[in-house]
């Protein structure tokens, strides 16, 4: 049980920024929230993780609801490479393994 | 870069056969996985490694064993292959037990059993 809610799909255009949600109402104080991504053919790739605080990598920006109960991956300026399923997950601390749903699946529009 | 690598791509197998896969990570990371991935259901763990020769069940172990007898080395085993064992294999690795750090994953095996 992933105990994470996604939309099955999204599009976005190229170039623009896409805003991927996900919802994770029964989280608990000590839950990271991890996202991943599977580009075709491919296994699963680390994005970004965080706990409370928005986080700003290269390749994404995570912004964490004040209340942790939602989350939203930011790609800024989406490219035809970043067309993927992307995974929220739930991590517990100290939790080695991850918990995939099935995700959403972004396509991006040239 | 964090590398891991499996044995194979693509692999076709017969019912009742014995197969191996292999997964190699090259970051001497300490915890190892197996997960299987099927259209529909995601990824699901089978089976979990943190140390050497330490192994734990995933959420779908049965059918499937481990061996991990080096650091780097980790190995799935089908001891009969069924065809509902076909499936894309995913190995995965990462730093130390109690951490929740970031997995690193292989391309895959895409296994096929007749």
């Amino acid at each position: 049980d992933a105990k994470t809610t996604q939309p099955n799909s999204m599009e976005s255009n190229e170039e623009e920024p896409v805003h991927l949600p996900c919802n994770h109402s029964t989280i608990s104080g000590t839950d990271y929230i991890h996202w991943y991504r599977q580009l075709p053919s491919q296994g699963p790739e680390y994005v970004i993780h965080g706990l409370t605080s928005n986080v700003n990598n290269r390749m994404a920006s995570l912004a964490i609801a004040e209340d942790r109960k939602s989350s939203t991956l930011i790609l800024h300026r989406a490219t035809l490479r970043d067309a993927a399923v992307y995974y929220c997950i739930r991590v517990p601390f100290g939790n080695e393994k991850l918990t995939f749903g099935t995700g959403t699946r972004l396509t991006i529009i040239p | 870069d964090v590398k891991v690598t499996q044995s194979s791509r693509y692999l076709v197998k017969r019912t009742g056969e014995k197969v191996f896969l292999e997964c190699v990570q090259d970051m001497d990371h300490e915890n190892m996985f197996w997960y299987r991935q099927d259209p529909g259901l995601g990824l699901r763990l089978i089976y979990f490694s943190y140390d050497v020769k330490m192994k734990e069940k995933g959420d779908i172990p049965e059918g499937y064993s481990v061996s991990r007898e080096k650091k780097e080395r980790f190995s799935l085993i089908l001891e009969s292959a069924s065809t509902n064992q076909t499936s894309m294999y995913l190995c995965a690795s990462s730093y130390p037990r109690g951490s929740s750090y970031e997995q690193y994953f292989g391309p895959g095996t895409r296994l096929t059993v007749t």
